[in-house]
């Protein structure tokens, strides 16, 4: 297994502009995580779903941020309009309800918003 | 609601020395706490968890009920030690597979 898949490694865009991150999570894991981490904040919890539904969306920082997961196998994170503050390395982590409650993590998406 | 404290942004040793990254949390019931670790140009990855009672590349970490902290240990610290650590706690009124991370702490062990 490959392991939690995120893309793009790395983007850098222009404020405004839309962003779009996407990951795959570990086959037969029933719960994906989106973590944002910043050097003052750490990592940030934004949306966690289970079976594709999403459970906890409060760590959205606001309506700029979508996520979305259409089926047990990809999920996006959505920015748009992107901001400078947004930029940060964004973690994609995938669970097994059954494994024992620890997280696998994808290598992150690192986003620069100019 | 549930809340993990790591008072230490960088802690610098040098090798051999002991090291002891603190970690203080917040939550009314009965927490599962982690250690996660991120080594340069690697991915966030599971140290050790409470549960287990393990002793994992020679830390180990020690719940503390009354003191709610789950500091993480080390006797020797070793160069390959240096890392980015995050405490982390599971558990709570939004559902028990939450996990809430704290800032992290840097550890930097010189030669």
């Amino acid at each position: 297994d490959a392991g939690v898949i995120q893309s793009p490694r790395h983007e850098v865009t222009e404020m405004g502009q839309e962003v779009t991150l996407r990951c795959k999570p570990i086959s037969g894991h029933d719960y994906l995580f989106w973590y944002r981490q910043t050097m003052m904040r750490g990592l940030e919890l934004l949306i966690y779903f289970n079976n594709n539904v999403p459970i906890d969306d409060s760590g959205m920082p606001e309506d700029r941020f979508s996520a979305k997961m259409p089926n047990a196998s990809f999920s996006t994170l959505k920015i748009q309009p992107s901001e400078p503050r947004d930029s940060a390395v964004y973690f994609c982590a995938s669970m097994q309800s059954s494994g024992a409650n620890v997280l696998t993590f994808g290598a992150g998406s690192r986003l620069t918003v100019l | 609601a549930q809340r993990v404290t790591q008072p230490e942004k960088l802690l610098s040793v040098f090798k051999g020395a002991p090291v002891e990254l603190k970690c203080n949390y917040s939550y009314s019931g009965s927490p599962e706490l982690f250690w996660y670790v991120q080594y340069s140009r690697q991915r966030l990855q599971l140290l050790l968890r409470h549960i287990s009672r393990e002793s994992i590349k020679g830390f180990t970490a020690d719940l503390n009920k009354g003191e709610t902290s789950f500091h993480l240990k080390k006797p020797f610290a070793q160069e390959e030690d240096s890392a980015m650590y995050y405490c982390a706690l599971s558990g709570g009124n939004t559902g028990f597979q939450k996990l809430v991370f704290g800032t992290g702490t840097r550890l930097l062990v010189s030669p």
